[in-house]
């Protein structure tokens, strides 16, 4: 079945740095890439995703690049705010089989005042 | 639209009680998910459904049964309530169609003692 696995699984930052976190998945039939913040006691909440189709897609503050040939994807917070502060879960999804996500093991962001 | 509900939100359980969790989602989506979520390992698979009657095991099933009896339901049985099942439990669900975003509940937080 698919793995995925994501680095680091701490990231401190300043206010206003960039934080980049990085997934990486071992199954090429993957083609849908979502990112997933996770505040304290509160359910997964989707931030940003992409499909196997597009290299990069960005959200105002949020970006995601995607390089199937490396099977890795990235995730890109620019002008960091201490509201950024969370846990952070890539995943991939096969829509064949059992058509359901498989997360990596989450990052940790700190963003210092 | 509530979107993915989840009774209870929180229990302890002596070893060896049985207990179900429900999920309920009124947006008729076909596949529903049950996931665990354990510190610093993400999210993993313990069954699914991709339809009304149908179920199938996850990434980690051991210990777990489920029922689809109607499609806005999915529910999770512990039979035998082990501590290896202290975790908080999300369930999630998505149309079957080209949008693969997952939306979760918000979660059961599950003690076993």
């Amino acid at each position: 079945g698919e793995n995925v696995e994501q680095h680091p699984s701490t990231l401190s930052v300043q206010e206003g740095d960039s934080a980049v976190i990085k997934c990486t998945y071992s199954d090429s039939a993957s083609n849908y890439f979502p990112w997933y913040k996770q505040e304290l006691g509160k359910r997964p909440q989707l931030i940003i995703d992409i499909r196997s189709n597009v290299g990069e897609k960005k959200d105002q503050r949020i970006a995601v690049t995607l390089n199937k040939t490396a099977k890795h994807f990235s995730l890109h917070i620019t002008e960091t705010q201490p509201e950024d502060s969370a846990v952070y879960f890539c995943a991939a999804l096969i829509n064949t089989g059992r058509r359901a996500l498989t997360f990596g093991s989450g990052t940790r962001l700190q963003v210092q005042p | 639209n509530a979107g993915v509900t989840q009774t209870p939100k929180f229990r302890v359980l002596k070893t060896g009680q049985s207990m179900t969790l429900l999920c309920a989602q009124d947006m008729n989506h076909e596949y529903m998910y049950w996931y665990r979520q354990d510190p610093g390992m993400g999210l993993r698979l313990i069954h699914y459904s991709v339809g009304e009657g149908t179920t199938a095991k996850g990434e980690v099933p051991d210990g777990y049964n489920v029922s689809r009896l109607k499609k806005q339901n999915f529910l999770l049985g512990l039979e035998s309530a082990a501590p290896s099942q202290t975790s908080v439990y999300f369930c999630a669900s998505r149309s079957p169609g080209a949008a693969y975003e997952q939306y979760f509940g918000p979660g059961t937080r599950l003690t076993v003692t």
